[in-house]
């Protein structure tokens, strides 16, 4: 149990057009879902958090306007990468919370902007 | 603010060796301290947590309030511990948001 999934795996874009990411949560609801970015060989910085029916909240630093989140249902939230520039190529994670609290991390979606 | 460090980036240990990956903190209440673990090519996923005071594959890791760590521990190592390890904390000021360390490669030799 606790399966989480993202789609796509991974994408390739260019310059200035716009990502969609998917947060599944397969086998449970999830009424708060976090979202990650990775670079390579560093850790998880959080971005922001999304709960079910309302706004995401952001980290200091992460531009709302670039990086959006929606959560429309119990077991789906959405990050939209928007106007994507080479810097924003990244490993994006996202997590969902279990009742007990318990994070249950996707696979990650592996984002490259020409 | 909340910090999580993990001195160690690259940790190597034979096969049967106990293997301790450090992990101290800074966070002004009283933290949750998590490890997680990634193996090759999957996904991030709980390998403990310290209120459930539990061993799993064999490690184990102790809360110490005093030094503020959260080692993690496991005295006789194996091929398949080899992985990438992060130390996490959550507070109640900041919700269930996990703050991550750097993370420690383990690689355990045969």
């Amino acid at each position: 149990g606790a399966v989480v999934s993202q789609h796509p795996s991974w994408v390739i874009c260019k310059s200035g057009t716009s990502v969609k990411i998917e947060c599944r949560s397969l086998d449970f609801q999830a009424t708060t879902m976090f979202w990650y970015r990775q670079f390579p060989k560093q850790s998880l910085m959080l971005m922001a958090t999304s709960n079910e029916g309302s706004k995401a909240t952001y980290e200091q630093g992460v531009e709302k306007d670039k990086f959006l989140i929606n959560h429309a249902s119990l077991t789906l939230s959405t990050l939209t990468v928007t106007s994507a520039h080479p810097e924003d190529s990244s490993f994006y994670i996202c997590s969902a919370q279990t009742s007990v609290d318990t994070q249950y991390f996707g696979p990650g979606t592996r984002l490259t902007v020409l | 603010a909340q910090r999580v460090t993990q001195p160690e980036k690259l940790l190597s240990v034979f096969k049967g060796a106990p293997v301790e990956l450090k992990c101290n903190y800074s966070y002004s209440g009283s933290p949750e301290l998590f490890w997680y673990v990634q193996y090759s090519r999957q996904r991030l996923q709980l390998l403990l947590r310290h209120i459930s005071r539990e061993s799993i594959k064999g490690f184990t890791a102790d809360l110490n309030k005093g030094e503020t760590s959260f080692h993690l521990k496991k005295p006789f190592a194996q091929e398949e511990d080899s992985a990438m390890y992060y130390c996490a904390l959550s507070g109640r000021t900041s919700g269930s948001r996990l703050t991550f360390g750097e993370g420690t490669q383990l690689t355990v030799n045969p």
